[in-house]
């Protein structure tokens, strides 16, 4: 398997403008996680899903931010209007839950850049 | 709310000695997931190891142990015969199992170990 596919990489763009990030879970995983990792925070829980239904957003920091996962193999973490402070690398994870047993495999990052 | 904390920023070992990284956590729950993932520079998370809370048995992993004191909130990891390639950050993270499924990984600030040639 490919493992979790996440793009763009990089992303820099101008505060004020729309940013998608994007993200291809394992197949057959069931679970999927957005996090945040910055120097000041360190690393944060966005967001997750199971079987494509949002289960806690309790992490996402503003209404500027907003995920879907119209189907098992795609997610979406959308920031708009982006702002410099949102710059940051995101990771996308993805899991089974096996039993008692899941082990979250991560995605390579994208590191946004707002200017 | 869960919280993790790692004291020590940074730490330093010669290779092929051992080194011992701290971690405590906080948490009302008795049923939870305690991990130990690596980035290295190249940003990718890579589980390390992992300690099941129910489980009075420390995980083993090759070269990689823990000692898990519940009592304390205590989750170290041991890492014998220190390698180059073992210089990275190390982010301990604990997961609820109270809900009976997955759920979001709580972080800490993480370590970051340097191995002396």
């Amino acid at each position: 398997d490919a493992g979790v596919i996440q793009s763009p990489r990089h992303e820099v763009t101008e505060m004020g403008q729309e940013v998608t990030l994007r993200c291809k879970p394992i197949s057959g995983h069931d679970y999927l996680f957005w996090y945040r990792q910055t120097m000041m925070r360190g690393l944060e829980s966005l967001i997750y899903f199971n079987n494509n239904v949002p289960i806690d957003d309790s992490g996402m920091p503003e209404d500027r931010f907003s995920a879907k996962m119209p189907n098992a193999s795609f997610s979406t973490l959308k920031i708009q209007p982006s702002e410099p402070r949102d710059s940051a690398v995101y990771f996308c994870a993805s899991s089974f839950l096996r039993g008692r047993r899941d082990t979250q495999y991560f995605g390579p990052g994208t590191r946004l850049t707002v200017l | 709310a869960q919280t993790v904390t790692q004291s020590q920023p940074e730490m330093s070992v010669q290779e092929a000695e051992t080194v011992t990284l701290s971690c405590t956590y906080d948490t009302s729950e008795s049923d939870y997931y305690l991990f130990w993932y690596k980035q290295p520079p190249s940003r990718q998370m890579i589980l390390v190891i992992r300690q099941e809370a129910y489980k009075q048995q420390n995980a083993t992993e090759n070269r990689f142990s823990v000692n898990f004191q519940k009592a304390a909130k205590s989750f170290s990891l041991k890492i014998s015969d220190s390698q180059l390639g073992d210089a990275a950050m190390y982010f301990c993270a604990y997961r609820d199992y109270s809900g009976g499924g997955a759920d979001g990984l709580t972080f800490g600030k993480g370590t970051h170990l340097i191995i002396q040639p």
